[in-house]
């Protein structure tokens, strides 16, 4: 059973524009909520986190969008650009130990 | 200061061998997770130790074991390699309960 869903599978973004992607978890249990960064060949990099206290987190060109009521969030890249084109992937835990993941976005940024 | 490190870097093994991977963690961490991901999905929670105590475990098979040491550096063994078994290892390091730091990874082939 997929405990966080992710979509789109893919996603294909003009420079300048904003990249959307979604995951949806079931889990009311679950207190933390990452988005990593992941390039061919490297291991997942920490992009932002959220905690449910909070509807919205920004940092830099990034923000969390979280929504308690609908278990849903979400990642926005504002001003994508070809630098951001990666896999990303959502996840999900609680008590800090095991961490559920999406099955991830490749996103392509065309210049 | 040096990230997670994972090594090998490749690995080729054939069904039926046996293989160790290993992760020495952010100095000053003390918590180990391990992660299977296949190709083209979200990293699958495999081990967690936290002063070389085993935390947690996800739903792989007994072939699946790991410890951790003194110094925190971990081990994931595998035995009875079967083809399914071929995907990249990822390492996580913590140090709070809920940011995880990823290795690179080993890349696992079984032919």
């Amino acid at each position: 059973q997929q405990q966080v869903k992710q979509s789109p599978q893919s996603l294909i973004v003009q420079k300048g524009g904003i990249s959307i992607i979604n995951c949806a978890y079931e889990n009311t249990a679950f207190d933390y909520f990452p988005w990593y960064q992941q390039f061919p060949g490297k291991g997942p990099a920490l992009l932002i986190a959220i905690r449910p206290d909070v509807s919205e987190k920004k940092e830099g060109r990034f923000t969390i969008s979280f929504n308690k009521s609908a278990k849903q969030f979400s990642l926005h890249i504002m001003d994508s650009q070809p630098g951001d084109s990666a896999t990303y992937f959502c996840a999900a835990s609680y008590t800090g130990n095991q961490f559920y993941f999406g099955t991830g976005t490749s996103l392509t940024v065309i210049p | 200061d040096a990230g997670v490190t994972q090594s090998p870097t490749h690995l080729i093994k054939t069904r039926g061998q046996h293989v160790t991977l290993r992760c020495s963690p952010i100095s000053g961490h003390k918590s180990v997770s391990w992660y299977q991901q296949v190709l083209g999905q979200g990293p699958q929670f495999i081990f967690q130790y936290y002063e070389k105590e085993e935390r947690g475990r996800g739903n792989f098979p007994d072939r699946f074991s790991a410890r951790q040491f003194p110094n925190y550096s971990s081990e994931l063994n595998v035995n009875a390699l079967l083809l399914g078994d071929s995907a990249l290892y990822l390492c996580a390091s913590s140090q709070e309960q809920d940011i995880q730091y990823f290795g690179a990874g080993t890349r696992l082939s079984v032919l």
